[in-house]
């Protein structure tokens, strides 16, 4: 049974440019959290989405940022004309549902480094 | 909005010592989790737990819930190299059982 799969690894991009980050999910789970980590820092929650909903987007950034979670494939943390400040560590997470004691399932995470 | 905070922000031991880092919410939980990131890691899951005032092991670990079910601890006894990395406490409550991780609080094992 595979765990949560993110992709790419490692994304380098140039300031200006768009970074796509995927997330697959663990198989039979509904629901997808995205986290950032800044270099020695914690996990700040960004968005929590189940399958085409946006349940909670409060850490998100206004600007630039969206994430999506389509009916079939993977969920799309999308970022736009990218700075270096967004250099960072995205994990994606996912569980079974979320309405209490449900374990979140880390991917790999997708370090991201901007030019 | 809720706040979790961990504390110590880092530690340095020396290995056989024990370790100890507490977690405090502004808010009642409903559950709380540890988990554990290893350096250039992702976080990995340990340990949840539900009941006001339950407690915990695994092994040399050692977790707690407290009464009011706002603060937790996990306690390390003699630590290993093997137990370097960052735990996270994440604390669960709120109407879609939102999930507020901890600061974290970083070890390091002096061999």
């Amino acid at each position: 049974n595979a765990g949560v799969m993110q992709n790419p690894r490692h994304l380098v991009r140039r300031r200006g440019q768009e970074a796509r980050l995927r997330c697959s999910p663990m198989k039979g789970h509904s629901h997808v959290y995205w986290y950032r980590q800044l270099p020695e820092e914690g996990l700040k929650f960004m968005v929590y989405l189940q399958k085409e909903n946006i349940i909670d987007e409060s850490g998100m950034p206004k600007e630039r940022f969206s994430a999506e979670f389509p009916k079939e494939g993977p969920s799309i943390l999308r970022i736009q004309q990218v700075v270096r400040g967004d250099s960072a560590a995205y994990f994606c997470a996912s569980s079974p549902e979320s309405r209490g004691g449900e374990t979140q399932y880390f991917g790999p995470g997708t370090r991201l480094l901007v030019l | 909005g809720q706040q979790v905070m961990q504390i110590p922000q880092y530690q340095h031991v020396q290995e056989g010592e024990d370790f100890t880092t507490y977690c405090n919410s502004s808010t009642t939980l409903s559950n709380i989790q540890w988990y554990k990131q290893r350096p250039g890691g992702h976080p990995v899951f340990l340990i949840q737990l539900v009941k006001s005032g339950e407690v915990k092991k695994q092994k040399r670990l050692t977790f707690q819930f407290g009464e009011a079910k706002k603060n937790s601890s996990l306690h390390i006894t003699a630590t290993q190299t093997t137990d370097v990395g960052t735990y996270f406490c994440a604390g669960q409550s709120g109407g879609y059982q939102k999930v507020t991780f901890g600061t974290g609080t970083k070890l390091q094992v002096i061999p």
